[in-house]
């Protein structure tokens, strides 16, 4: 299994930009979540999908953010416009019901996004 | 809401030293508890997990114990290696609720 996977790895950007994070959860997971990591504030969930469908996205800190999940394979989420307080590194995390790894979450290598 | 307390880092220790790390938490419902580790430049993995109370969580010779009469998780190892270098985060999950909620993040710097 190819794990998670995320790209692009690095971002950097401009101030104003518009900026799409994507990720690819590991076949046959049905949760997906996003998180941001940075130095102040730690890990904090951004947002979670069950079955594609947004479960819970109370941490998602403005409207300049918003996340899709269009099918089972795909999410991005996306930030315009973009601002310098946004640079973290964000990481997609998948899990799945059905597996024996129940409740366990697979992060992908995480997107450094830096935006001047 | 729910909780994740970690010890203040870096903790260093000199190779094959033992190695504590504590965490206790607050939840509303019934959690399932995990550490993860990050190494330099990686995501995060799954290191061990307990899902209810007294179960004991292994993996790589580190070990913790789900307490819930004094609501603990401490990570523990007998003998580190430089190789355990990382930051290690302790986590919940909680009734109802898939995602995870982290601590702060515990650096461990492991001197040959």
């Amino acid at each position: 299994d190819a794990g998670v996977i995320q790209s692009p790895r690095h971002e950097v950007t401009e101030m104003g930009q518009e900026v799409t994070l994507r990720c690819k959860p590991i076949s046959g997971h049905d949760y997906l979540f996003w998180y941001r990591q940075t130095m102040m504030r730690g890990l904090e969930l951004l947002i979670y999908f069950n079955n594609n469908v947004p479960i819970d996205d109370s941490g998602m800190p403005e409207d300049r953010f918003s996340a899709k999940m269009p099918n089972a394979s795909f999410s991005t989420l996306k930030i315009q416009p973009s601002e310098p307080r946004d640079s973290a590194v964000y990481f997609c995390a998948s899990s799945g019901t059905a597996s024996s790894s129940y409740n366990e979450q697979f992060f992908g290598p995480g997107t450094r996004l830096t935006v001047l | 809401g729910n909780s994740v307390t970690q010890m203040e880092g870096p903790v260093t220790l000199s190779e094959e030293a033992f190695l504590t790390i504590n965490c206790t938490y607050t939840a509303t419902g019934y959690p399932s508890l995990f550490w993860y580790v990050q190494y330099p430049g990686e995501g995060l993995q799954l290191l061990l997990k307990a899902t209810k109370a007294d179960d004991k969580g292994s993996n790589k010779g580190f070990e913790a114990t789900y307490r819930k009469e004094t609501t603990s998780f401490h990570l523990e190892k007998g003998s580190v290696q430089v190789s355990d270098s990382a930051v290690y985060f302790c986590a919940l999950t909680d009734t109802g609720r898939r995602a995870l909620t982290f601590g702060s993040g515990t650096r461990l710097q492991v001197q040959p």
